[in-house]
């Protein structure tokens, strides 16, 4: 069975564009997180998709933005991109029955300059 | 405010031994515990989890302790072994519904030494 699988790997954009990084899920995972993973302060929970709504949200800005498709695939915008966005952005995805584990992707690399 | 907290950036152990890796958290509400183990350049990958019932979860050389009212819990690797060597990750949710939702501390680097 096929990995969570992310792209782009690597990412480079400049200040003010904007910027969509795709992921999907593991084959039958209906539920899809993101998260961001910056130097020193771990990973911070973004939104969380399930069957195409978004179910949680964590605390970022309105500029952090996600949907999810028919087939469970997710895609995240970040608008109006600031230095501070570079980061590691991980997607998640898991069946969804309680208390199930987490399986991550790669990531993609975003770098802001 | 950081809920869960690794206050270790790092640990260093020799192979052999045993690697001891904590975390705090602030949030009672808390009642499911995970630690992820990361290498460089991929994801997190899941090693072991506690329920809030359980005070003691073991998997191989792997066992995590929970203390609830020091909201405090650590994970044990014995033997350590070079493989090992990595980030680790606690993290924790609460409630139905929010297994997707997980709040994560900082992370550990573990170095085994040979």
């Amino acid at each position: 069975k096929a990995g969570v699988t992310q792209t782009p790997r690597y990412l480079i954009k400049t200040r003010g564009q904007q910027v969509t990084l795709s992921c999907s899920p593991i084959s039958g995972h209906r539920s899809v997180s993101w998260y961001q993973q910056t130097p020193g302060q771990g990973l911070q929970f973004l939104f969380e998709y399930f069957s195409e709504t978004q179910r949680n949200k964590g605390n970022f800005p309105g500029r952090f933005s996600g949907r999810q498709f028919s087939n469970s695939r997710s895609e995240m915008n970040v608008s109006t991109l600031e230095l501070g966005d570079s980061a590691l952005y991980l997607c998640a995805s898991s069946l969804d029955r309680e208390r199930d584990e987490q399986y991550f992707g790669p990531g993609t690399r975003l770098t802001v300059t | 405010d950081q809920q869960v907290k690794q206050n270790s950036p790092s640990l260093s152990v020799q192979e052999g031994r045993i690697s001891i890796l904590n975390c705090d958290y602030t949030n009672s509400m808390f009642d499911y515990f995970l630690w992820y183990k990361k290498y460089p350049a991929e994801g997190p990958t899941f090693l072991i989890s506690i329920s809030s019932i359980k005070d003691k979860n073991e998997d191989g050389r792997f066992t995590v302790f929970l203390n609830k009212s020091a909201k405090h819990l650590s994970l044990h690797i014995v033997p350590s072994q070079p493989g090992d060597s990595a980030v680790y990750f606690c993290a924790a949710t609460h409630g139905s519904g929010n297994t997707g939702k997980l709040i994560f501390g900082q992370g550990t680097t573990l170095q085994v030494k040979p």
